[in-house]
């Protein structure tokens, strides 16, 4: 198994600001994701986080407002840019302990309210 | 992903079998079950996964048909504690082992009742 700790666990943030979230995990692990979910709804994907390269980004998602950095093999943070209150979301880092794999690991995310 | 159908909402009595159905008709021969379930303020945990045979664990048993088309987590002593959102996932096969992205669907609520 493996622990993953989110930082912040929630933030309180004005518009037009950014916030960087990060996700530390206690083993190395092969893939790391970034999932949202927005009030009362399931879980989307945002982007997988690739060790020493460009993040991999779902449609409707782009790098220059939800930038990620995967440095090392346990540790990856996902920044939302320029917040706006339809970016009140909680965000979820996720992580798979090999390749092939879905059994997923998830962190308790961060709740994040844009005023 | 394999389009997964499910009921939007369950109740359960406490102490009793809970079965989840879920309808995967367009799934592919290489292509897995997975069960995960959301408790509130959570983040998903993961349950159960299969490709054709039942499968069961600590958490749960899992049920595929014959022709794979649809399953059924069975969860068979509910606790009020497994009240959360469960979801059923047909993550696509990708080439080169990768592994496949999870898209969650909007679950089944399974409220377990005193």
């Amino acid at each position: 198994s493996a622990v993953i700790s989110q930082k912040p666990s929630r933030d309180i943030c004005q518009r037009g600001t950014s916030l960087t979230i990060q996700c530390q995990v206690d083993s190395q692990v092969t893939m790391m994701f970034w999932y949202r979910q927005q009030p009362g709804q399931s879980l989307t994907l945002i982007a997988t986080a690739n060790q020493g390269s460009e993040a991999t980004y779902e449609s409707g998602f782009v790098i220059d407002k939800f930038p990620i950095s995967r440095p090392n093999l346990t540790f990856s943070t996902l920044t939302v840019s320029n917040m706006s209150p339809e970016d009140s979301s909680i965000y979820l880092c996720s992580v798979a302990l090999r390749l092939s794999n879905e059994k997923l690991f998830f962190g308790s995310g961060t709740q994040l309210s844009v005023l | 992903d394999a389009k997964t159908t499910q009921p939007t909402s369950m109740d359960c009595a406490e102490g009793r079998a809970a079965n989840l159905p879920c309808n995967h008709s367009t799934i592919s021969g290489n292509e897995y079950v997975y069960w995960y379930r959301q408790i509130h303020s959570q983040g998903p945990q993961y349950i159960i996964h299969g490709l054709k045979n039942n499968e069961t664990n600590e958490m749960a048993s899992l049920i595929i048909t014959e022709d794979r088309k649809s399953s059924t987590l069975i969860l068979p002593h509910a606790t009020l504690r497994d009240t959360a959102v469960y979801y059923c996932i047909v993550p696509k096969v990708r080439t080169g082992g990768a592994t496949n992205k999870l898209i969650f669907g909007t679950g089944t609520l399974l409220a377990v009742q005193p």
